[in-house]
């Protein structure tokens, strides 16, 4: 069974600051989808990675997946209270319909 | 017009009821799914119906049984559940069947058995 670790499980950090969520398989991925969670709704596409070593941006959120699309990052500048949310990854895996996802990381930004 | 509805958001139910979750999207798609998320574990599928057939079963348990009558509408229905399958049901849907798709998921319905 692949599995996607996230860290930090849990993270809280004061408006302005800046943070990096991380997703760490063994497994090779075709592609990486990113997620957020807010309470009481489900989870909404942020970006999907596709190819090893690509980096997007979406206004101060940056995503990379790693050259050997295993991993991928999450980095957000001057977070702002409006980010708090669970973040989730989900890796889809080659020759299957499967999406994968990640432990999860749960994002506290405080006023 | 929300994409996709759940109803009830919330159910609480005893171990020996019958109930079912209903899940409708309004986006012209073609898939749906059913996943259960749990406190501690990572987001779990469950089902996959695909033009309102079912395409995928993740070794689930005989005591969820989906119904998709067409490709607007998927139910889930439950019958004698146990305490630990208390969690949040999310629903999906996509254009198409796949990962190259976007899933589009409603808010949930949180679960309680007792």
């Amino acid at each position: 069974t692949q599995l996607l670790e996230q860290s930090p499980q849990f993270l809280s950090i004061q408006e302005g600051e800046n943070l990096t969520v991380y997703c760490n398989s063994s497994s090779v991925f075709s592609s990486l989808q990113w997620y957020r969670q807010e309470p009481g709704e489900g989870p909404v596409l942020l970006v999907t990675v596709v190819t090893g070593g690509e980096v997007k941006k979406l206004k101060r959120l940056t995503f990379q997946f790693g050259d050997a699309r295993k991993d991928s990052s999450l980095h957000i500048t001057a977070a702002q209270p409006g980010d708090t949310g669970l973040y989730l990854c989900a890796g889809a895996n080659f020759g299957n319909e499967k999406l994968t996802f990640g432990t999860g990381t749960r994002l506290t930004i405080i006023p | 017009e929300t994409g996709v509805t759940q109803t009830p958001r919330h159910l609480v139910m005893g171990m020996t009821n019958k109930k079912s979750l209903k899940c409708e999207q309004h986006l012209g798609h073609n898939a749906m799914y059913w996943y259960k998320q749990s406190a501690k574990k990572p987001l779990e599928l469950m089902f996959v119906y695909n033009f309102k057939e079912q395409t995928e079963n993740n070794s689930v348990p005989s005591r969820f049984s989906p119904e998709c009558p067409n490709s607007s509408h998927l139910f889930l229905h439950l019958h004698t559940l146990q305490p630990e399958d208390s969690a949040l049901y999310l629903c999906a849907s996509s254009p198409g069947q796949g990962p190259s798709y976007e899933q589009y998921f409603g808010p949930g319905t949180r679960l309680t058995v007792t």
